[in-house]
This record gives C-alpha cells, sequence and structure tokens, in this order.
C-alpha cells in the first residue's frame, strides 16, 4: 500500500481538463509545500513535471498546474493531448524519517 | 545536464544479494542527494534512500533492514545493494538525482531486475 493515495486511472477526451488527486497527511502533503508530480510513459524513465506544488521545471507546458488543500495535492491537465497519456505519480517529503513518500499512481487516458 | 545510466546483473536468486552501480556524468556530484526508486510491475514507484557525496544515507524504513549504498566520488558512481531478496524485489530500478526539497530532477533509464531461481 503505498502512502499517497491516488486514483488509479482517469480519462478524458482531447481539449478536456482532468485533474489527479494525491491524499497524504498532516505528516507529508499537509506539513510541507514538497509535492511534486512525475509522468511516465511504457518503458520510459519518469520526468518530473511540477515541484514545490505548483512549480514547473522548464519546458514542461503551462497546460499542466498544480494546487494543494490541507493534505490534499492535486494536478490539472487542461487542453489534454494524446501525447498526455501516460502514468502520473505524485510524491511528497514526509520527514527526516521518511524524506520521499509516493502515491500509488494514476493511468491517465486519453 | 545531468546523466544516469545503472548496470549491473538483471537476473538475481532468491535469498541472494541485489547489486547494481549508478553511474553519472555531466552538472557536479556533490550537488545533489542520490538516490535508487524502484517500480515492481503494475505497481508504483516505491523510494529506496539516498546517498550524499560525503557518505550520509537515508532509508526507506520498509527496506532499511536490507539496503546498503554507498558511494566513489572519485568515479562519480554510487550503488545499490539489496540482501536476502525475493520475487517481491522484482522491479525495474532506477537511480536519479534529488534535490533537498526530494524533487527527482535527472533518471536513469532503468534496469530490470528479475529474482527468480
Amino acid at each position: 500500500q503505498s502512502a499517497l493515495t491516488q486514483p488509479r486511472s482517469v480519462s478524458g477526451s482531447p481539449g478536456q481538463s482532468v485533474t489527479i488527486s494525491c491524499t497524504g497527511t498532516s505528516s507529508d502533503v499537509g506539513a510541507y509545500n514538497f509535492v511534486s508530480w512525475y509522468q511516465q510513459h511504457p518503458g520510459k524513465a519518469p520526468k518530473v513535471i511540477l515541484y514545490d506544488v505548483i512549480k514547473r521545471p522548464s519546458g514542461v507546458p503551462d497546460r499542466f498546474s498544480g494546487s494543494k488543500s490541507g493534505n490534499t495535492a492535486s494536478l490539472t491537465i487542461s487542453g489534454l493531448q494524446a501525447e498526455d497519456e501516460a502514468d502520473y505519480f505524485c510524491s511528497s517529503f514526509g520527514g527526516m524519517s521518511i524524506p520521499v513518500v509516493f502515491g500509488g499512481g494514476t493511468k491517465l487516458t486519453v | 545536464q545531468v546523466q544516469l545510466q545503472e548496470s549491473g546483473p538483471g537476473l538475481v536468486k532468491p535469498s541472494e544479494t541485489l547489486s547494481l552501480t549508478c553511474s553519472v556524468s555531466g552538472g557536479s556530484f556533490n550537488s545533489y542527494y542520490w538516490s535508487w526508486i524502484r517500480r515492481p510491475p503494475g505497481k508504483g514507484l516505491e523510494w529506496i534512500g539516498y546517498i550524499y557525496h560525503s557518505g550520509t544515507t537515508s532509508y526507506n524504513p520498509s527496506l532499511t533492514s536490507r539496503v546498503t549504498l554507498s558511494v566513489d566520488t572519485s568515479k562519480n558512481h554510487f550503488s545499490l545493494k539489496l540482501t536476502s531478496v525475493t520475487a517481491a524485489d522484482t522491479a525495474v530500478y532506477y537511480c536519479a538525482s534529488q534535490r533537498g526539497n526530494s524533487v527527482f530532477d535527472f533518471w536513469g533509464q532503468g534496469a530490470l531486475v528479475t529474482v527468480s531461481s
């Protein structure tokens, strides 16, 4: 069982928006603004698309946005494109005892 | 641009030790924490642990009794040893650079390790 809870799958049509939630606890997601999101296509390594809840690395389209409320972080993808179909993972700093906790992953179907 | 490459056996027998090495090129080796992460088939990502260039380590509590990370700064590489493996340790193992806010910026391509007799 993963430390952070994500829906197993979400789907949307091209051009639509989808939101993926990531629920943790007051010891990880709720305690720190150190939530990251990763996109992983089959057979490829994960790629960071958001970090520190809302920041986008250079080269990541602004269609990807993040937010957090309490113990739940969210990734929103607007203007869905076929290439967005992938697995998405959230992670959070979990404190000194376990610096990294991951979500179980969400499969996005476009 | 930091580049990472995992290397090691792709098949390990049950109860034996899994050993992988990650070679790092580009960037400053002393600027990051160096992590191992794995993804078992059909499952999500699991953080295994990190090591700093100084040798400071942090491990996932669920694996700490079986994991050892080491670093060789002269060769810009770091290594993973996981003892007493079982089929549950079958996974794609990734090495990655980790920043202090627990962000993984750069990843290796991944190495599939199968535990089977």
